[in-house]
């Protein structure tokens, strides 16, 4: 069945550091993938999307690539902020409920 | 918009009693979700509904929870009785059938057992 597997956490880096999340995902076809974010105390929301091969997908300055030849999916960011500090989840859709990754605990220290 | 709305934002109770928490979904929006947050075990997907109907309940825990869509623009999730194992986040989520749709998220109902 889809999976979605992420880099295991916790991250830790400081501020102005560049940032990368590993994402690869198992699935049949060639569904979007997403990156949600979930700050302290709120629940997730969508952080970015890509909706086929090669697309990519960017917002808040994070950016992900579609790659179909290598299923990876992953978050980058040139120069990360302490209000960067969040958990990061992957995803797709799978055939009628959304298949996450386990989520990455990611802090910024300034 | 006004997103998914969750309601109590908090709620702590004592050991035995019931809880019940609830979620008005987005407008137009033919999935519902509930999901559950601990620290030991991540986000776990409890139940979803389709159209108001329950597709998949393998996700509840044991009997004490059930969940009910009695209407497109509102679900309940209740815990009787309650157990200070129960003690989470209880997120709800919703999404238009559309293919490849994202998922939409409540801030939360933090769950205190005591």
């Amino acid at each position: 069945g889809d999976s979605v597997t992420q880099m295991e956490g916790p991250v830790t880096l400081s501020e102005e550091a560049f940032l990368t999340i590993n994402c690869t995902y198992t699935a049949t076809g060639y569904p979007s993938l997403f990156w949600y974010v979930q700050y302290p105390g709120e629940g997730l929301q969508l952080l970015l999307k890509a909706t086929k091969a090669d697309d990519k997908g960017s917002n808040k300055g994070f950016e992900a690539t579609y790659r179909k030849e290598t299923t990876s999916f992953h978050l980058e960011k040139g120069s990360v902020q302490v209000s960067d500090s969040a958990v990061y989840f992957c995803a797709l859709p799978g055939a009628q409920k959304l298949v996450f990754g386990q989520g990455t605990r990611l802090t910024i220290n300034p | 918009d006004a997103g998914v709305i969750q309601s109590p934002r908090h709620e702590v109770t004592e050991m035995g009693q019931e809880v019940t928490l609830r979620c008005k979904p987005i407008s137009g929006h033919n999935s519902l979700f509930w999901y559950r947050q601990t620290m030991m075990r991540g986000l776990e997907l409890l139940i979803y509904f389709n159209n108001n109907v329950p597709i998949d309940d393998s996700g509840m825990p044991e009997d004490r929870f059930s969940a009910k869509m009695p209407n497109a623009s509102f679900s309940t999730l209740k815990i009787q009785p309650s157990e200070p194992r129960d003690s989470a986040v209880y997120f709800c989520a919703s999404r238009p059938d559309r293919k490849n749709s994202p998922l939409h998220f409540g801030n939360g109902t933090r769950l205190t057992v005591t």
